[in-house]
């Protein structure tokens, strides 16, 4: 059975740095792309970022390129998010998912989900 | 980059169908997925391809793409199925993944 939990969230300044974690189990990680995607208070889903199998393709949203960066360590099934810079509007929920292919791209689709970890970034 | 347009919300009383629909650019070229979101719960997919459905997912879950609209239809809605829809798709041209803005759909 596939899991994906997030951890690492919590209340941050404005300006200040957070690092997120997702540990996955139940499926062969490094064959597949993963992404963050958040949901922020009263809003909708926002796609963050994405990584593929082996690392050689990561994209960003326009609205945290520059400030967020997106790694995987294969050895440990796990995938993070350094989130540098903090803004008001980067407060979310935060989930890690795995996609269906390698390499994000027209066939992305998300099956399986963590429960999400809450950042608010807040003076 | 690539916007999804979706209705605030839908309305629909038990038993009848609703209809989700998620407005783009020549979206009927592009391979479109659908999340069902309830309070307090992750996403789910229910549609991608399209019009294909995950395992586990109702038939009554149903999805269609062509020219400008890609529809998501609910049959025979139960109480169940209330919750906020995403329409979802991979912009090739920007290299970004987009959601819509999601849809609240309320069961009368």
């Amino acid at each position: 059975e596939v899991h994906l939990v997030e951890s690492g969230g919590g209340l941050v300044q404005p300006g200040r740095s957070l690092r997120l974690s997702c540990t996955a189990s139940g499926f062969t990680f490094d064959d597949y792309a993963m992404h963050w995607v958040r949901l922020a208070p009263g809003k909708g889903l926002e796609w963050v970022s994405s990584i593929s199998w082996n690392t050689g393709r990561i994209l960003y949203a326009d609205s945290v390129k520059g400030r967020f960066t997106i790694s995987r360590d294969n050895a440990k099934n796990s995938l993070y998010l350094q989130m540098n810079s903090l803004r008001a509007e980067d407060t979310a929920l935060y989930y890690c998912t795995k996609d269906e292919v390698a390499v994000a791209n027209a066939g992305s689709r998300f099956v399986y989900w963590g429960q999400g970890t809450l950042v608010t970034v807040s003076s | 980059s690539y916007v999804l347009a979706q209705p605030p919300s839908v309305s629909v009383a038990p038993g009848k169908t609703a209809r989700i629909t998620c407005g783009g650019n020549n979206i009927g070229s592009e391979s479109v997925c659908w999340y069902q979101q309830k309070p307090g719960q992750a996403p789910a997919l229910v549609i991608y391809f399209d019009s294909d459905r995950p395992s586990g997912i109702p038939e009554r879950f149903s999805g269609s793409n062509s020219g400008n609209t890609a529809t998501l239809t609910i049959s025979r809605v139960e109480a169940g199925d209330e919750a906020d829809y995403y329409c979802q798709l991979w912009d090739s041209s920007s290299d970004h993944l987009v959601f819509g803005g999601g849809t609240k759909l309320t069961v009368l």
